[in-house]
């Protein structure tokens, strides 16, 4: 049972053009949503979250999209960098559940420069 | 650099014996989560520490395997009779703030059962 769920294993974008990743979930206790950002042989870097209470946080060129009633959200890259292109993971947690990270399978970011 | 550390960074062991992982959390941080991340995965929950105490499990640990957070700082995952399945990417991550989600994760380690 995927309760967290990324479509798209793979996306090329073009350098200094917009990044869209997408990240579906199932699980309405989830309250609180993060993206991490996966280069190979290290392990995965916090890049922003975002409450459930908020629609929107924005952190310099990264900001994330939360659509509660569609249990979606979404992360934009803009403008993206070759330095971008990474494996993007979506999580989620739920206040009442010790806080345990429920991960996506990956998006795979390519950057072409 | 104080951010999660974990040992050894790769492991290779026969099918059957018994291995030992380590992590070294961000230091003052009192939570710890243990997750296991196979080929084309996520990481995936495997069990949780508030200081000393093991507070929750998940399903996917089974009886062979067991962690131990002595004194609240270091924790330790032990694997007993190692399966080709328990092949994976072992993380670690720590987190000390009640009021976020952020988990920072260390390298990982890498495990290889021949």
């Amino acid at each position: 049972d995927q309760q967290v769920k990324q479509n798209s294993p793979s996306l090329s974008v073009q350098e200094g053009r917009i990044s869209i990743l997408n990240c579906d979930y199932t699980n309405s206790m989830f309250d609180y949503f993060l993206w991490y950002k996966k280069y190979p042989a290290e392990g995965p870097t916090f890049l922003i979250s975002i409450s459930s209470i908020k629609d929107k946080n924005e952190d310099g060129r990264f900001t994330v999209f939360l659509n509660k009633s569609a249990k979606h959200l979404s992360l934009h890259i803009v403008p993206s960098q070759p330095g971008d292109s990474a494996v993007y993971f979506c999580a989620a947690s739920d206040s009442f559940g010790n806080e345990k990270l429920t991960f996506g399978t990956g998006t795979r970011l390519t950057i072409i420069p | 650099d104080t951010g999660v550390s974990q040992n050894p960074r790769h492991k290779i062991t026969k099918r059957g014996q018994n291995v030992t992982f380590r992590c070294d959390p961000i230091s003052e941080h009192n939570r710890l989560y243990w997750y296991r991340q196979t080929l084309g995965q996520g990481p995936e929950f495997l069990t949780y520490f508030q200081n000393e105490a093991q507070l929750e499990k998940s399903r996917l640990l089974s009886d062979r395997f067991s962690a131990e957070r002595p004194k609240g700082s270091f924790s330790t995952l032990e694997i007993q009779r190692t399966e080709q399945g328990d092949s994976a990417m072992y993380l670690c991550a720590s987190t000390g703030d009640s009021t976020t989600y952020e988990q920072y994760f260390g390298p990982g380690t890498r495990l290889t059962v021949t």
